[in-house]
């Protein structure tokens, strides 16, 4: 059964740092791309970052860029996201998610149960 | 630029049928989609891929009361035999260059 556990969500001041996580389990981890998509409260969900097998290709939504670094071990079966310079509107729950499919279209197959971020003074 | 467009809210009768409808921007008409459910409280459930044919593939243990169709730029997620567990946020996804796009999500209330 896949299984995608993020943690490391919390209360933080405007301008600080987190740093999520995200286990996976039941699948060879290290052939999937892994994405974080996150919702604020009461909104929609937003893509937030995405990272592939080996590392050689990362996005990141506008909304982050240049705040936000997403990394991976796979030796670990985890994937993490650094958040910087937070702002209150980035306050919202964190999703991981496993990405699927190919030739040009992906989806999100199978998605953690969240970890609430909240930035406030 | 690639946007999806979904209606804020829908409503239906428990056991019978709806709709809900995601459009994609223009130039985009070719273009798959995923359907997401989010139940209340809970994190998001991939329910189905749906191509630009109207063939889709769903995820494991999706009802068969849940299926798919594409009409030019609109994709449909067709839920018939309304239950009260399918009251719940539905999210349409595409995937641009590098990048997930997400529409605004459509609630649907089960009345």
């Amino acid at each position: 059964e896949v299984q995608l556990v993020e943690s490391g969500g919390g209360l933080v001041k405007p301008g600080g740092s987190l740093r999520l996580s995200c286990a996976a389990s039941g699948f060879t981890f290290s052939s999937y791309s892994m994405n974080w998509v996150r919702q604020a409260p009461g909104k929609g969900l937003e893509w937030v970052s995405s990272i592939g097998t080996d590392i050689t290709y990362r996005y990141y939504g506008d909304s982050v860029k240049g705040r936000c670094a997403i990394s991976r071990d796979n030796a670990k079966n985890s994937v993490y996201l650094q958040l910087d310079s937070l702002r209150a509107e980035d306050t919202a729950v964190y999703y991981c998610a496993r990405l699927e499919g190919g030739s040009g279209f992906y989806y999100f197959g199978y998605w953690g149960q969240g970890t609430l971020v909240t930035v406030s003074s | 630029q690639l946007v999806l467009t979904q209606s804020p809210s829908a409503s239906a009768s428990l056991g019978a049928s709806v709709k809900l409808t995601c459009t994609l921007s223009s130039g985009h008409s070719s273009y798959a989609i995923a359907w997401h459910q989010q139940q209340p409280e809970k994190g998001p459930r991939y329910l189905m891929k749906l191509n630009s044919d109207g063939s889709h593939s769903k995820g494991d243990g999706i009802p068969d009361r849940f299926s798919g169709s594409s009409s030019g730029a609109e994709r449909y997620l067709i839920i018939s035999s309304l239950q009260s567990e399918d009251e719940a946020d539905y999210y349409c996804q595409t995937w641009g260059t590098g990048v997930g796009v997400f529409g605004g999500g459509t609630k649907l209330t089960v009345l």
